[in-house]
């Protein structure tokens, strides 16, 4: 079946660094995207970007811009949620999905495999 | 960042209609599909509607989804113990920032 596995909890310091990450399997990796939402203690849902498991390509909330990266290993079929400058407002929980973009009668995007989150908390 | 505005709760006793609204501007719900997601507490979100109104396989027909101009719907009928959760709407914001902005949510408790 379609499963998205993540990487265990992370401890971080302020201004450090987390790499969190997301093996695919059960299905064709290239053929979808990877987005990643974050999801803050108490708090709704954010969204932070996507990446194109075909190509690469990325698209980042502007709100992230120049903190986050995203990459693929299509070897492994995983995906990777790089955050630096880690603040204590990056507390949450990081959700990988597959995602589904494309155009028919208007442009179409949405997540359609969740995994089950990881938890990054940042503390001094 | 743009906002979709969703009531905060709406509640209802088993067996009853619940409707959640989800509104903002014509640079998202306007001009772009609306989607809906589901979050059972401690759990991940899922896919509950895609495309305006479309439902993904397995997820009931008691659920639909709905959009007239800036404005969407999800609608649970026959409400059931487990359908007790956040909901969120979602929808691609064609402003220059061009981002995924998810609503606000609505906790749906069942009575």
């Amino acid at each position: 079946q379609v499963q998205l596995v993540q990487s265990g909890a992370e401890v971080k310091k302020p201004g450090a660094s987390v790499k969190v990450s997301c093996k695919a399997s059960g299905y064709t990796f290239t053929s979808y995207g990877i987005s990643w939402v974050r999801q803050a203690p108490g708090q709704g849902l954010e969204w932070m970007g996507w990446i194109s498991a075909y190509n690469g390509n990325t698209n980042y909330a502007q709100k992230l811009q120049g903190r986050v990266t995203m990459t693929t290993d299509t070897s492994t079929s995983t995906a990777y949620m790089e955050l630096r400058s880690l603040r204590s407002d990056d507390t949450a929980v990081y959700y990988c999905a597959r995602d589904l973009r494309g155009y028919d009668f208007g442009y179409y995007y949405y997540m359609d495999v969740w995994g089950k989150g990881t938890t990054v908390t940042v503390s001094s | 960042q743009s906002v979709l505005t969703q009531p905060p709760s709406a509640s209802g006793t088993p067996g009853q209609r619940v409707t959640i609204s989800c509104s903002r501007g014509s640079s998202n719900i306007g001009s772009n599909y609306v989607y809906w997601y589901q979050q059972l507490p401690g759990t991940a979100p899922k896919l509950l509607i895609y495309r305006n109104n479309q439902r993904p396989s397995g997820v009931p027909d008691r659920f639909s989804g709905s959009k007239s101009g800036t404005s969407a719907s999800l609608a649970i009928s026959g409400l059931r113990s487990e359908d007790e959760a956040d909901y969120y709407c979602a929808a691609w914001d064609d402003s220059l920032s061009g981002n995924y902005v998810f609503g606000t949510g609505t906790k749906v408790t069942v009575l």
